[in-house]
Formats: C-alpha cells, structure tokens, sequence
C-alpha cells in the first residue's frame, strides 16, 4: 500500500525557518515526481513545489521562490521543504503529493496525498 | 498564470440526482486537467486526470469530460458519501493551478 506521511510542521515566528518532511513507502520512490501542496485554514488548494523524479528540475511558486526549497533523498525515500523566511501568509497544512506516472519528465496529476502538516506563523 | 474559474460556487443537491460541476481555464489547458474531491480534515483525493480518465477505484458514476478551455465533472447519481468539495486542476503550465471550488453540500 502507497502511503505519504508528513512531519515537522510546527508553530514558528515570522522570518523563521522550518523543515518539513514526507516519508514514502509503498512504491518506488525514485520513479515519481513529487509536488508539496499547501492549503491556509478555510481556503482553497495552492500548488508550491514540484520536483522531478531525479531531482533534474524543480519549478516553485512565485510566492514561496527564492524562500523555499524542495529537495529529495532518493536512498531514503523521502521529501523535503526547507523553508526559510517565513510569514503569516504561510500558515497552512501542507501536504505532499505524488505523480500520477512514473518516470515523467513533467508534472503529472497527483494521484497519492499525505494526511497532510501544519504550519503556523505567528509571533 | 492560468486561471481556473469553478462554477457555481456551492451546489445543493439530493441524494440520487445527478451533479454538474464546470472548471473553465482562462487559456488553453489542452486535456491536462485534473479533479479532486476532499472531504472535511482530509486529504484530496484523485477522481479524474487528463480530463476524461477515471482514477484508479473511483466509481463509474464519476466522469469527466472536456479540452481546452471548458470542462465538466458530472457525477450520475449522487450517494451520501458524495457530499464534498471538488477542485480542478491543471498541469499544462507552470504554475500548476487549481480552481478555488466547488462545495457540494445535501439539500
């Protein structure tokens, strides 16, 4: 069974850092391309970050560029989100997600979620 | 950036009728669009990918339809557990935008 799971979300000040993680297991995690979804409290789905399966690409938002930064252990199975300068704005549960297809050169739907963590920014 | 634009916002409905959701792009997507159900503290969940596919266990009474720039969700007929929001996405362009909703809430 395909299964995502999330940790490292936590409460943290504004301009503060915060890792978070997606352990994978189930399927083989160098194969899929993978994306970090976030959702603030009340609203709607935002896209933040996809990697490719290799870790060759990596296209952002433009409100997290410059400040986040996805990356991937092949040998661990698992994803990360660096985040760094946090604001207000990036409160939210943020969720991991898989492709669809494996081996895929572009994004693809995301067919496998996290239960998701959450991340608070407040003073 | 793409914008997808869900319509109606909220869609009140009884169990067994049938549900028509529209997810409209502001430019051509081609068929990469997705939808997504999520029900209240969980996870989306994948109904349909390239417009028209169903995902693997979602029930035949759940279809998608479309390409370019108008497309449709419809589900045939309506079960309790049914009931949730749905969001389209697409992957056509960076970046990979969702709609803002459609809630589906019982009459």
């Amino acid at each position: 069974q395909v299964q995502l799971v999330e940790s490292g979300g936590g409460v943290v000040q504004p301009g503060g850092s915060l890792r978070l993680s997606c352990a994978a297991s189930g399927l083989t995690f160098s194969r899929y391309g993978m994306h970090w979804v976030r959702q603030a409290p009340g609203k709607g789905l935002e896209w933040v970050t996809f990697i490719r399966y290799d870790g060759s690409n990596k296209d952002y938002a433009d409100s997290v560029k410059g400040r986040f930064t996805i990356s991937r252990d092949n040998s661990k199975n698992t994803l990360y989100l660096q985040m760094n300068s946090l604001r207000a704005e990036d409160t939210a549960v943020y969720y991991c997600a898989k492709d669809l297809r494996d081996s895929g050169r572009y994004p693809d739907a995301f067919d496998i979620w996290g239960q998701g963590t959450m991340v608070t920014v407040s003073s | 950036e793409i914008v997808l634009t869900q319509s109606p916002a909220t869609l009140s409905l009884s169990p067994g009728e049938r549900a028509t959701l529209s997810c409209r792009a502001s430019q051509s997507v081609s068929s990469y669009l997705a939808w997504y159900q999520q029900k209240p503290g969980q996870a989306p969940r994948l109904l349909i990918y390239d417009a028209s596919n169903r995902a693997t266990g979602i029930p035949a009474r759940f279809s998608g339809s479309g390409s370019g720039t108008d497309f449709t969700l419809t589900i045939s007929s309506l079960e309790p557990e049914d009931f949730a929001v749905f969001y389209c996405q697409q992957r056509s362009n960076w970046p990979y935008t969702f709609g803002q909703g459609t809630k589906l809430e019982i009459k």
